[in-house]
């Protein structure tokens, strides 16, 4: 039973580069969770996905950020125009379902660079 | 929102030695996990813990919800356990939304 799976592990872009980042939850899993982790900072919640939902949003920048989770495939986490601010680490995890208080598992991040 | 507060922010340990971590909360929670980050950056989800005690190998972990917080108990520590430690919790009313804390640095020197 693969894990949360990321890819990719880094990404180096340029500033004014889109970066995708991709996520494929554990099996039987379709709910998707993004955070961030800025340099020497814990992680901080950005946006909630189910198959074809964007459920919370509320910790997504207002502009360049956005994010789905398609009937068939991984979820995308895509920024526009990257900037070097948007250098950091970013982690998916997903559940089978959406009830506090059930545990969840983050896949091993990708981390973004801008130079 | 809720508020999760770590302690220590920074801890050296000497192999061997026995520590543990805080993790303080400011309401009531119906999920609190604890991750390790190692040094290569990959969390591991340690425990489970909105109550009660667990215990897996080495480690431990308490959570008091009534008191609002929980510790995290490493015991014999190893060069391996380097790395950062968090705590992070969900409110019910928040819906799936993790909140961490800002971790516990542990380096055990050999």
């Amino acid at each position: 039973n693969a894990g949360v799976m990321q890819n990719p592990r880094h990404l180096v872009r340029r500033r004014g580069q889109e970066a995708r980042l991709r996520c494929s939850p554990m099996k039987g899993h379709s709910h998707v969770y993004w955070y961030r982790q800025l340099p020497e900072e814990g992680l901080k919640f950005m946006v909630y996905l189910q198959k074809e939902n964007i459920i919370d949003e509320s910790g997504m920048p207002k502009e360049r950020f956005s994010a789905e989770f398609p009937k068939e495939g991984p979820s995308i986490l895509r920024i526009q125009q990257v900037v070097r601010g948007d250098s950091a680490a970013y982690f998916c995890a997903s559940s089978p379902r959406n009830r506090v208080g059930y545990g969840y598992t983050f896949g091993s991040g990708t981390r973004l660079t801008v130079v | 929102g809720i508020q999760v507060e770590q302690s220590p922010p920074d801890l050296i340990l000497q192999e061997g030695a026995n520590s543990t971590l805080r993790c303080n909360f400011s309401d009531s929670v119906n999920n609190l996990q604890w991750f390790h980050q190692n040094p290569w950056g990959q969390l591991i989800n340690l425990f489970y813990i909105p109550s009660g005690t667990k215990q897996n190998g080495r480690l431990s972990a308490t959570t008091v919800a009534t008191e609002r917080y929980s510790l995290l108990y490493i015991s014999s520590s190893q060069t391996t356990d380097s790395g950062v430690y968090f705590c992070a919790v969900a409110k019910e009313t928040s819906g799936s939304r993790l909140t961490f804390g800002e971790g516990t640095q542990l380096t055990v020197n050999p």
